[in-house]
């Protein structure tokens, strides 16, 4: 099994909602990511667990709150959007080797999320 | 932190023809450098990737060099396809996180 299942596939919702992206996997990877894209651009990090612990956070709006709950489960909780918010959510995890979190990223399909 | 160039944005080719993608990267401590397709409303996918300790990797019509000294590698793809129309992102990775290109839009026109 090397899929990353992220659900939902589409969300649409008001800034004043809240609402959690799910990404899922069952590779033993103990490295899980958010990554954010915009249209026409390149996937931008957002966040880092390793071993269910958070290790890297690159500014991003206490909106977003993620959640590792176990080493095969990665949320992503959103309060108050704003419309610039509106972008594909990617969830990606990969091994943690010998040198460290160096090694295939297997991505997920994405939530594509729009912020009315 | 690790900054990643990508050139160019946008490449035409004809069915047939090479392709060449570049990237440098800021970060001496990178040592992975994964090179992903995505198409248009799907996932980034690995096509080929490379470790520090090599300077070159092939994977049929697929090729991939990396220079440390200079911090550039580059993606090769030769015998191009229409399918092989996607965007193109190389990626630098280090310890804890990887970084992507800008990406680069490639067609192949029959």
């Amino acid at each position: 099994d090397t899929e990353v299942t992220q659900t939902p596939k589409h969300l649409v919702m008001g800034m004043t909602n809240k609402k959690s992206l799910k990404c899922e996997q069952h590779m033993g990877h103990r490295a899980m990511y958010w990554y954010k894209q915009k249209a026409k651009k390149p996937p931008e990090l957002m966040f880092v667990y390793s071993y269910e612990k958070l290790s890297i956070n690159e500014s991003v709006p206490s909106r977003f709150s993620p959640e590792c709950p176990n080493s095969s489960l990665l949320n992503l909780h959103l309060h108050a959007l704003q419309p610039e918010d509106s972008a594909l959510y990617l969830c990606a995890s990969s091994q943690v080797g010998p040198g460290g979190m160096n090694t295939e990223a297997f991505f997920g399909q994405g939530t594509r999320l729009t912020v009315v | 932190g690790e900054n990643v160039e990508q050139h160019p944005s946008t490449l035409s080719v004809q069915e047939g023809d090479s392709a060449v993608i570049k990237c440098t990267y800021s970060d001496s401590a990178s040592n992975y450098f994964p090179w992903y397709k995505q198409e248009l409303g799907k996932r980034p996918q690995l096509i080929i990737d490379i470790r520090s300790n090599v300077g070159e990797k092939k994977d049929q019509r697929i090729a991939v060099t990396l220079n440390k000294t200079a911090k550039h590698f580059s993606l090769h793809i030769t015998e191009t396809q229409p399918e092989d129309s996607a965007v193109y992102f190389c990626a630098a990775s280090s310890l804890e996180y990887m970084r992507f290109g800008a990406g680069t839009r490639l067609t192949v026109k029959p």
